[in-house]
């Protein structure tokens, strides 16, 4: 398997731009997280899906943040309108259900916001 | 609120060291905990521990979990520059991950 595969790896954009960034999980996982990663505040779960269905966005900081999982191969977490403090990697990971050690992360979306 | 607490922030240590890092939790619904290494990429598994007083072990490092103190370790002996990285703890309640702020470890030769 090819691992969990965001895209794209690296984006710079302008504050007020929307932003979107794309998951594709392990194929088998039900579950699928977004996280974000600062020097200040660490690795933050933002969401997370189970069977596509989305079960806990209390970490999505605000209304500019949206996630979505139309299907089982396929997420995406959009930011609009960006913000320079949306500046971060973002992670996604999937798992099998009740399994976290086959929690892999994909490689991370580094984000910078002008 | 549930949450993980790693000690120390960072740790600066000679190659051959020894070095202990730990990791105490107040999480609802424990299941268990898992250590994760992080280098300038995602996040790589480490290990993951269930039962209180049975240590994991791969090469030279090794953690261990006290269940009743709320509290695990993760030990690393005889050091290496390529343990340089970020050590994150983790723990697993009904469906997802609580991590802690990780500890970064710098090994200098």
């Amino acid at each position: 398997d090819a691992g969990v595969i965001q895209s794209p790896r690296h984006e710079v954009t302008e504050m007020g731009q929307e932003v979107t960034l794309r998951c594709k999980p392990i194929s088998g996982h039900d579950y699928l997280f977004w996280y974000r990663q600062t020097m200040m505040r660490g690795l933050e779960l933002l969401i997370y899906f189970n069977n596509n269905v989305p079960i806990d966005d209390s970490g999505m900081p605000e209304d500019r943040f949206s996630a979505k999982m139309p299907n089982a191969s396929f997420s995406t977490l959009k930011i609009q309108p960006s913000e320079p403090r949306d500046s971060a990697v973002y992670f996604c990971a999937s798992m099998r259900g009740y399994e976290p050690d086959t929690q892999y992360f994909g490689p991370g979306t580094r984000l910078t916001v002008l | 609120e549930d949450k993980v607490v790693q000690s120390p922030l960072s740790l600066v240590v000679h190659e051959g060291d020894t070095v202990t890092l730990n990791c105490s939790y107040e999480v609802t619904n424990f299941r268990s905990l898992l250590w994760y290494k992080q280098e300038k990429k995602a996040p790589t598994f480490l290990f993951m521990l269930t039962s209180s007083g049975i240590e994991k072990k791969s090469g030279r490092l090794s953690s261990i979990l006290d269940k009743k103190e709320l509290f695990s370790i993760l030990n690393i002996t005889a050091t290496q520059t390529g343990d340089s990285a970020v050590y994150l703890c983790a723990v697993y309640n009904t469906d997802k991950l609580i991590f802690g702020t990780g500890t970064r470890l710098q090994v200098f030769p």
